[in-house]
């Protein structure tokens, strides 16, 4: 069945750079767009970011363009998200989710289950 | 950007009511909107694309209606497993949620 385990959060200090991982399995991962979204604490969903299946193209949120990159390892199935410049409004959990056409502008059919990022000094 | 709005934030219902929220998008997005359930702690779960279409294994109970700029989210005749969070999605241009209904005990 279709999984995505999301890795690579913890408690990171403002500033610095943190890089998450979603190793997927089940799907054929190679056809599927991938998007980040995230939630922080007592707050809704926020989509964050979107990369093609074949990681030909990416786009962010204006929120997080130009300190967050995501991309893709298709021959690992495994999705990315480099995250510098940590601020305290990045606290939230990041799931990561596969839409059903490959190229981002799609409803999130599956999702992993978190990870969670906690920005503090 | 298309920004989505849901109403109302909170919904206070009892068991077997049905309840109706509703999502209004910023433009027409085209019946590309979808439906997801969220429980505390979990990841959201998808219950509706296309406006309407139900995912597999998603109920009756539930439905979707809706055209150009304002969608609606039905639940009949609520059950314990119905209290959660829910989430309207447009995918007409890129991605964007509204910002969430939760659906409490009365």
């Amino acid at each position: 069945q279709v999984q995505m385990v999301a890795s690579g959060g913890g408690v990171v200090q403002p500033g610095t750079s943190l890089r998450l991982s979603c190793a997927a399995s089940g799907f054929t991962f190679s056809m599927s767009g991938m998007h980040w979204v995230r939630q922080a604490p007592g707050k809704g969903l926020e989509w964050v970011a979107v990369i093609w299946y074949d990681g030909s193209k990416e786009f962010y949120s204006d929120s997080v363009k130009g300190r967050f990159t995501v991309s893709r390892d298709n021959s690992e199935s495994t999705l990315y998200l480099h995250i510098k410049n940590v601020r305290v409004e990045d606290t939230a959990m990041y799931y990561c989710a596969k839409d059903t056409t490959g190229t981002g502008t799609a409803y999130l059919e599956d999702w992993g289950q978190g990870t969670q990022v906690t920005v503090s000094s | 950007d298309i920004q989505m709005t849901q109403s109302p934030t909170t919904l206070s219902a009892s068991l077997g009511d049905t309840v109706t929220i509703t999502c209004r998008a910023s433009q027409n997005i085209d019946g590309w909107l979808a439906w997801y359930q969220q429980k505390p702690g979990k990841a959201p779960t998808l219950l509706m694309h296309r406006t309407s279409t139900l995912e597999s294994g998603v109920p009756s109970r539930f439905s979707g209606g809706g055209s150009g700029t304002e969608f609606t989210l039905t639940i009949r005749s609520l059950q314990p497993d119905d209290f959660a969070t829910y989430y309207c999605q447009q995918y007409d241009s890129y991605i964007s949620f509204g910002q969430g209904t939760k659906v409490e005990v009365k």
